[in-house]
């Protein structure tokens, strides 16, 4: 079965760094989004990204992160000058249809220090 | 706002029965989803109710009254590998977003 798949699983970085986190999501969708979890807490929406362009933001989505699709198969996550709050696990999704189930890679964890 | 609430944690016995309610207040409502959460995995999608009434997939079954805004996950013959989180999740219009409940963790007991 197809799947998302996530690099790197595990990224540890300093604060004040620039991060970027890279998804394949599945060949035949067209709706990809970044979500991310704080330990133990709820999957938070990030951005949605369709036609090549973003659909929809969150308020946590501001002028430090940016997404981009470079080659038609990778969807990137970027986060610049990164700060102890944004450790979470960043999940990459990615649905066929607007309203389609949405199929999640494993998540990069992400810890600032 | 927008909200779901859904119980923080939920226990039941291996072979049991357990529902898992979830009330949401939304400005729209595109369809109500389950996905499910084992520690340290991604979230994998359970089921979808667009329209009133139960949808069944195997042991698991998910209800929706769109007049009441609630929702429940209906989980039957409970196996030690059911011990995850459960999330519920709305869509609440025509944008992509989904509003995400805070999870309901399972535990079981043999």
């Amino acid at each position: 079965e197809p799947e998302v798949t996530q690099t790197p699983s595990h990224q540890v970085t300093q604060m004040g760094q620039e991060v970027i986190l890279r998804c394949v999501p599945i060949s035949n969708h067209l709706y990809f989004y970044w979500y991310r979890q704080i330990l133990g807490q709820k999957v938070e929406f990030l951005v949605s990204f369709y036609n090549n362009e973003i659909s929809e933001k969150s308020e946590i989505f501001d002028d430090q992160f940016s997404v981009e699709r470079p080659d038609g198969s990778n969807f990137t996550l970027k986060i610049r000058s990164t700060k102890l709050e944004d450790s979470a696990m960043y999940f990459c999704a990615s649905g066929n249809a607007f309203n389609s189930p949405l199929h999640f890679g494993n998540g990069t964890r992400l810890t600032v220090t | 706002g927008q909200s779901l609430e859904q119980p923080s944690e939920v226990t039941a016995v291996e072979g049991a029965i357990v529902q898992i309610n979830c009330t949401y207040q939304t400005s729209g409502f595109y369809g109500l989803s389950w996905y499910q959460q084992h520690d340290g995995g991604a979230p994998t999608f359970l089921s979808y109710n667009a329209l009133d009434g139960l949808e069944e997939t195997g042991r698991f079954s998910s209800f929706l009254s769109r007049s009441d805004s609630y929702g429940y996950l209906l989980l039957q013959e409970l196996q030690m590998k059911d011990s995850a989180s459960y999330f519920c999740a709305v869509r609440p219009g025509s944008n992509y977003q989904l509003i995400w409940g805070a999870g309901t963790k399972l535990i079981i007991k043999p």
